[in-house]
């Protein structure tokens, strides 16, 4: 009964340095997406993956990269981490895309970049 | 590309006190999601209204969407130290994403 379940919880980084944040949903749910959320600016999508197979761009999709692995695990990579990406980063999913269906949390990943 | 605003950013009430939270999108929605993310928590959905003057309740609260499928409001009554924490609307844009309000963080006087 995980629903959508990230790893790591907290990074620390310096910059330059890369890494990959991990998503996996058991709700066999079809749509996933990555957001970054800082103070004030709400949600703001950076990728997303309507299905096993396909990924696309989201509002801000600079300085990422996505990967769907397989149906369950979406990942996302920053190659050359910058101080602007310190964020709090969400996944979530849908059964189908977000028209008409609600999107599931993951409890995030608090990333600092130094 | 689609906006959706929020207002206000911030809200202090006493406990006890109403609170209201609006949403205004720059385009017709054909339907609108709610969410609340607690303090250091992640958002969580609350609810979804599709027609047009829907109006749904969940106890204390109460969803409004507009007439013209352009806004929204979520009114709470009588506020308690556990309604605390982040209210968001969500819009759909295309069939896939949904594009979030800023967000209204509620915090409660106990």
């Amino acid at each position: 009964n995980a629903g959508v379940t990230q790893t790591p919880k907290f990074q620390v980084l310096k910059t330059g340095q890369s890494m990959t944040l991990q998503c996996a949903q058991d709700m066999n749910h079809n749509s996933m997406y990555w957001y970054r959320q800082d103070p004030g600016m709400g949600l703001r999508l950076i990728y997303y993956s309507a299905s096993e197979g396909t990924t696309d761009k989201g509002e801000v999709p600079n300085g990422y990269n996505v990967s769907r692995l397989n149906k369950r695990e979406f990942s996302l990579r920053l190659e050359s981490a910058a101080p602007s990406q310190t964020s709090v980063y969400f996944c979530a999913s849908s059964l189908w895309g977000a028209d008409n269906q609600p999107q599931h949390f993951g409890d995030g990943t608090r990333l600092s970049i130094l | 590309g689609q906006q959706v605003m929020q207002i206000p950013q911030y809200q202090h009430v006493q406990e006890g006190e109403d609170f209201t939270t609006y949403c205004n999108s720059s385009t017709t929605l054909s339907n609108i999601q709610w969410y609340k993310q607690r303090p250091g928590g992640h958002p969580v959905f609350l609810i979804q209204l599709v027609k047009s003057g829907e109006v749904k309740k969940q106890k204390r609260l109460t969803f409004q969407f507009g007439e013209a499928k352009k806004n929204s409001s979520l009114h709470i009554t009588a506020t308690q130290t556990t309604d605390v924490g982040t209210y968001f609307c969500a819009g759909p844009e295309g069939a896939q994403k949904l594009v979030f309000g800023q967000g209204t963080r509620l915090t409660i006087n106990p």
